[in-house]
């Protein structure tokens, strides 16, 4: 299974700035996801990002507010632009290996905006 | 449409009492099902999966679940809850028409002593 790191592991961080989250894992994989989880709620994916494409992003995120970044198979990175308090979040990337459909997931990114 | 649908945010079993998490779900194709577990300040971790064949399957730390087509359900159990058990469980679909997982609303567990 492939094991994934992530940098930031936290973050205070001030209104109207940018942060940039990094996913590095260790094997090559063709799926990576980003997903948000607000306090004491479930995932919700932010988007797909797959390399050598444009991410592929959900309803309701936008490339300007969170924009990806995937040079190659083993890292991303999503940004949280303009921050508002309102993007408090767990940041979770997470990847998808060929063949499987099981999902694997880094520690996350603990992010408060004052 | 696919969904997941935890039974309960909150549980709360005694130490060495039995676990029961539950996941219905919907799907209009054959659905894999999986178990995820998320303890406190860390990402989520697989704790079991369903694709095909057996429809009892084994888990680490002495989880199972059992995949019930006519009940549309995938509960999770284990026999003897250890307080290392505490920590939020999700339920989730794989859903091959949208290539997606989709994730439950999760249950949180407290074990005491």
């Amino acid at each position: 299974s492939a094991v994934i790191s992530q940098k930031p592991s936290r973050d205070i961080c001030q209104r109207g700035t940018s942060l940039t989250i990094q996913c590095q894992v260790d094997s090559q994989v063709t799926m990576m996801f980003w997903y948000r989880q607000q306090p004491g709620q479930s995932l919700t994916l932010i988007a797909t990002a797959n390399q050598g494409s444009e991410a592929t992003y959900e309803s309701g995120f936008v490339i300007d507010k969170f924009p990806i970044s995937r040079p190659n198979l083993t890292f991303s990175t999503l940004t949280v632009s303009n921050m508002s308090p309102e993007d408090s979040s767990i940041y979770l990337c997470s990847v998808r290996e060929g063949g499987e459909y099981e999902q694997y997931f880094g520690p996350g990114t603990r992010l408060t905006v004052t | 449409a696919q969904s997941v649908t935890q039974l309960g945010s909150h549980v709360s079993v005694s130490e060495g009492a039995l676990v029961l998490l539950r996941c219905n779900y919907s799907s209009s194709v054959p659905p894999y099902l999986f178990w995820y577990v998320q303890y406190p300040n860390q990402g989520l971790q697989l704790l079991l999966k369903y694709t095909t064949g057996a429809t009892l399957v084994k888990g680490i730390n002495g989880f199972e679940a059992e995949f019930k087509k006519s009940e549309t359900s995938f509960h999770l159990t284990k026999p003897s809850a250890h307080m290392s058990d505490a920590a939020e469980y999700f339920c989730a679909l794989f859903y091959t028409g949208g290539f997606k997982t989709i994730f439950g609303a999760g249950t949180r567990l407290f074990v005491k002593a």
